[in-house]
């Protein structure tokens, strides 16, 4: 059964202060690894894909990064401005079915 | 362009009472889904549908009905409604399907429902 699972389930940061978030996976052919931001109210909005083990991609203060197993998102020098749930969904074989995770809270206090 | 507009954004019912959630894109995309989000359990998909005409089932669909008779709209029907359905239920589209499939999916902003 395709499942994710993210942790920390919350994180509380000081402003300045890098960290990674991560998402575990088990999925039967992985067909894409999706990072969302959701903002409290509102839906999630899409950050990254990852296709292939080694992939790594970049915007602003984020870098996300994929394993066979995992990805990670890196947060560097973050501002309260990033504070958001990040949510983590994968494909598998049937293109159609997203399996999204419960999300990490995060918290960047100035 | 208004992306995509989920109505209403609140709805309060009793048990054994049915409604409709709607949700419209202009966007022209041929994936349109259902999402459920509860705490601690992240979003789960309902159904899904690839274009007019065609409709599937996701994870959670006990309790819920979908058509989709146009590009732009896919309705969600809670026929007779129960406590366990209080939840946010989201709408996203995509523009992918076919072979390769939905890709990044686009959401509404969300409409909270509570059942009584």
């Amino acid at each position: 059964e395709d499942q994710v699972t993210q942790s920390p389930e919350a994180l509380r940061l000081q402003e300045g202060e890098s960290s990674s978030l991560n998402c575990s996976y088990t999925v039967s052919g992985l067909r894409g690894l999706f990072w969302y931001r959701q903002d409290p109210g509102k839906g999630p909005e899409f950050l990254f894909t990852l296709y292939s083990a080694g992939e790594e991609k970049e915007k602003e203060r984020l870098k996300a990064t994929l394993t066979k197993k995992e990805s990670f998102l890196h947060i560097t020098a973050p501002k309260p401005e990033d504070s958001a749930t990040y949510l983590c969904a994968v494909r598998g074989y049937n293109f159609n079915k997203f399996y999204f995770g419960s999300g990490t809270k995060l918290n960047v206090k100035p | 362009n208004a992306g995509v507009t989920q109505t209403p954004k609140f709805q309060v019912l009793k048990t054994g009472q049915s409604m409709t959630l709607q949700c419209a894109q202009d966007m022209n995309h041929e994936y349109m889904s259902w999402y459920r989000q509860d705490p601690g359990m992240g979003l789960r998909l309902i159904h899904y549908s690839v274009g007019a005409g065609i409709t599937d089932q996701g994870e959670v669909p006990n309790g819920y009905n979908v058509s989709r008779s146009t590009t732009e709209d896919f309705p969600l029907r809670l026929l007779s409604a129960a406590p366990s359905q209080t939840s946010v239920y989201f709408c996203a589209s995509s523009v992918g399907q076919g072979a390769s499939g939905a890709n990044v999916l686009t959401f509404g902003a969300g409409s909270r429902l509570t059942v009584l």
